[in-house]
């Protein structure tokens, strides 16, 4: 029953490095999102994927990119990370039948220096 | 003007209080709304959702009104346990992604 899973949870970078930040869902969910959490801004979202296949930009997209490898997988990679993307940034999926209420992974603190 | 909003708080009440947090959304072609919690350094929470008539959950309460853009939730009789950061959630007209809310801080004292 593992729902949303993030990777790492944890991470700290220099300025200018690039990564990945990894997400799976096992609940067959079509939708997958990546949102950043900031103090006083609340979740913004930065990419979603409504089905496999297909990616559009949320509302803070630059600086990053995003793959939607299958139905399970939805990647946020960072580049060549800046300090300004130091944040807390959370994974979700959502169904498509029923109610529209998202799970979210437990996700990642990134720190960038 | 942010599309959701919240007075942040905090909200410190003593346990068994009633505490009510309001939330204005500006796209008045909004689909659905939710309330969620979110506690510290954890990820947000489905509290409920918020149905035009007004729905009830135990000691919780949301009211929705369209023709003001207008959010609320009621909490009765105030637990330590429901000290949380509380979320106001906007469903798009396009019904493909949520929009938060920058969240209500709610401390339950003893």
């Amino acid at each position: 029953n593992a729902g949303v899973t993030q990777t790492p949870k944890f991470q700290v970078l220099k300025t200018g490095q690039s990564m990945t930040l990894q997400c799976a869902q096992d609940m067959n969910h079509n939708s997958m999102y990546w949102y950043r959490q900031d103090p006083g801004m609340g979740l913004r979202l930065i990419y979603y994927s409504a089905s496999e296949g297909t990616t559009d930009k949320g509302e803070v997209p630059n600086g990053y990119n995003v793959s939607r490898l299958n139905k399970r997988e939805f990647s946020l990679r960072l580049e060549s990370a800046a300090p300004s993307q130091t944040s807390v940034y959370f994974c979700a999926s959502r169904g498509t039948a029923g109610w529209y209420g998202y799970t979210f992974g437990s996700g990642t603190r990134l720190t960038v220096v | 003007r942010k599309e959701v909003e919240q007075d942040p708080g905090p909200f410190n009440v003593p346990e068994g209080a009633t505490v009510a947090f309001n939330c204005t959304y500006s796209n008045s072609a909004s689909q659905s709304f939710f309330w969620y919690r979110q506690d510290c350094r954890k990820e947000p929470k489905l509290l409920m959702s918020v149905y035009s008539s007004g729905n009830e959950d135990g000691r919780f309460t949301a009211q929705l009104n369209r023709a003001s853009q207008y959010i609320s939730l009621l909490i009765r009789d105030s637990k330590l346990s429901d000290s949380a950061t509380y979320l106001c959630v906007v469903m798009g007209e396009y019904g493909n992604k949520l929009v938060f809310g920058a969240g209500t801080i709610l401390r339950v004292k003893s």
